[in-house]
């Protein structure tokens, strides 16, 4: 157990709604990123927040956004949903994005009918 | 555009054997990860090297980073049936960790009695 929660584990829905996924970074952590893991593009980096603002993004469709709260938590919006947004998401913590290790959390696992 | 790409990208080998994953990257950077991926699970850090010459171990797991030659190995010893897994190098592109970090396709090991 890396001390990452997410939520929900799995989730289904139907093409062109939207959901939110939730993360919970370790305790302690300021930074949380954001990872979409598929068959055909394998692990990709999506969007890094830091102690509330965002650093870094990666390769995020315009449909998809994120924030971080004041308490660090984290949720990543998808929208107008399509079949190839199936995939696994994880989110992972670290106390500083310099040179730090990456935690992972459990993922959330979304499917896209 | 960062490419990480590891070798090889399916493994069998019997218990007891030596074997090694490469994993090269086409930019400059010092800081190489290990994680381990079991079936339908999240991922697992093994190993942060974060400069040149880099050596860590863990157990019968050993990882090596060479900066100049852009290549890391995670070399396994007197392998076990436990250690079947997917294993994925990642690259933090910028040495800052902002950008979030790159990952190759993934080793997948197996291990036969």
């Amino acid at each position: 157990d890396s001390g990452v929660t997410q939520t929900p584990k799995h989730l289904i829905t139907a093409t062109g709604q939207r959901v939110t996924l939730r993360c919970s970074p370790r305790s302690g952590d300021l930074s949380v990123y954001w990872y979409q893991q598929s068959l055909d593009q394998g692990l990709q980096f999506l969007i890094h927040y830091y102690n509330g603002e965002e650093r870094a993004k990666g390769n995020i469709l315009e449909r998809f956004s994120a924030q971080q709260f004041p308490d660090l938590h984290s949720e990543l919006n998808l929208s107008s949903l399509e079949l190839g947004d199936s995939a696994l998401y994880f989110c992972a913590s670290s106390v500083v994005p310099v040179g730090d290790t990456q935690y992972f959390g459990p993922g959330t696992r979304l499917t896209v009918l | 555009e960062l490419k990480v790409e590891q070798n090889p990208l399916f493994l069998s080998m019997q218990e007891g054997k030596n074997y090694t994953i490469y994993c090269n990257y086409s930019t400059t950077s010092d800081r190489l990860y290990w994680y381990r991926q079991d079936p339908g699970k999240s991922l697992e850090s093994l190993f942060v090297l974060l400069s040149n010459g880099a050596v860590k171990q863990e157990g019968r797991l050993m990882a090596s980073l060479d900066t100049k030659a852009r290549l890391s190995t995670l070399h396994i010893t007197a392998a076990v049936h436990d250690l079947s897994a997917t294993y994925f190098c990642a690259v933090d592109p910028y040495g800052g960790g902002a950008d979030g970090l790159t990952f190759g396709k993934g080793t997948h090991l197996i291990i036969q009695p």
